[in-house]
């Protein structure tokens, strides 16, 4: 069963405008869940992750446990901020389980 | 510092010949990950090891797969009489313990069946 779910392959916005990628999961318990982003030649890297509650590089993530959703926000998208972005979830088991990737272009 | 580092970065063979890839993971780091990444797919869970507890092997995806991490450190990920459907990016993370801790990927390695 696929526990992480990303709808969009590709998203385009442009530079100034706000962004929205969206994750869905699917997991009995309380899971952890985690954004990754692969920058263009760069490795996978964490973005944040909800247990810090933390904001990077302008980005949130709000966890929905009623919606079962980790979408990731930012108000004002930058060019820099494109890339391959993962969402990811970890549980119990402590395996993980990441997303399709959404490929995020900031159109200048 | 050190990041992980994987080895060979690229690797062709041919169908029904065994591969060995490499992780070298960060210094001091417990917990080791080895992922797969097929076209178009997501990155697929395969085998982590926390210390010296017995590894969770449940994705790897068939007993041709296998993992082993010598001394707590350097991981080999064999596949045996490979398959084309085998081709992908095999990526290792570490990090200092399960569950929310921040994954360091290493750069991947490429592994074309032909």
């Amino acid at each position: 069963a696929q526990r992480v779910t990303q709808p969009e392959k590709l998203l385009s916005v442009f530079k100034g405008a706000p962004v929205e990628l969206k994750c869905n999961y699917s997991y009995s318990g309380s899971p952890e869940l985690f954004w990754y982003v692969q920058y263009s030649r760069q490795r996978l890297q964490l973005l944040l992750r909800h247990i810090s509650r933390e904001s990077i590089k302008g980005f949130t993530a709000d966890l929905n446990k009623g919606e079962t959703s980790f979408h990731l926000k930012k108000p004002f998208a930058q060019e820099e901020d494109s890339a391959m972005y993962y969402c990811a979830l970890t549980g119990t088991g402590n395996q993980f389980y990441f997303g399709t990737g959404t490929s995020l272009t900031v159109i200048p | 510092g050190a990041g992980v580092s994987q080895s060979p970065s690229n690797k062709v063979t041919e169908k029904g010949k065994d591969v060995e890839l490499r992780c070298d993971p960060i210094s001091g780091h417990t917990a080791l990950y080895w992922y797969r990444q097929s076209l178009g797919q997501g990155l697929e869970f395969l085998i982590y090891f926390q210390g010296n507890s017995a590894p969770d092997k449940s994705g790897l995806p068939s007993d041709r797969f296998s993992a082993e991490r010598t001394g707590g450190s350097v991981s080999t990920l064999t596949i045996q009489r490979t398959q084309q459907e085998d081709s992908a990016v095999y990526l290792c993370a570490s990090s200092s313990g399960l569950g929310f801790y921040e994954q360091f990927f290493g750069p991947g390695t490429r592994l074309t069946v032909l």
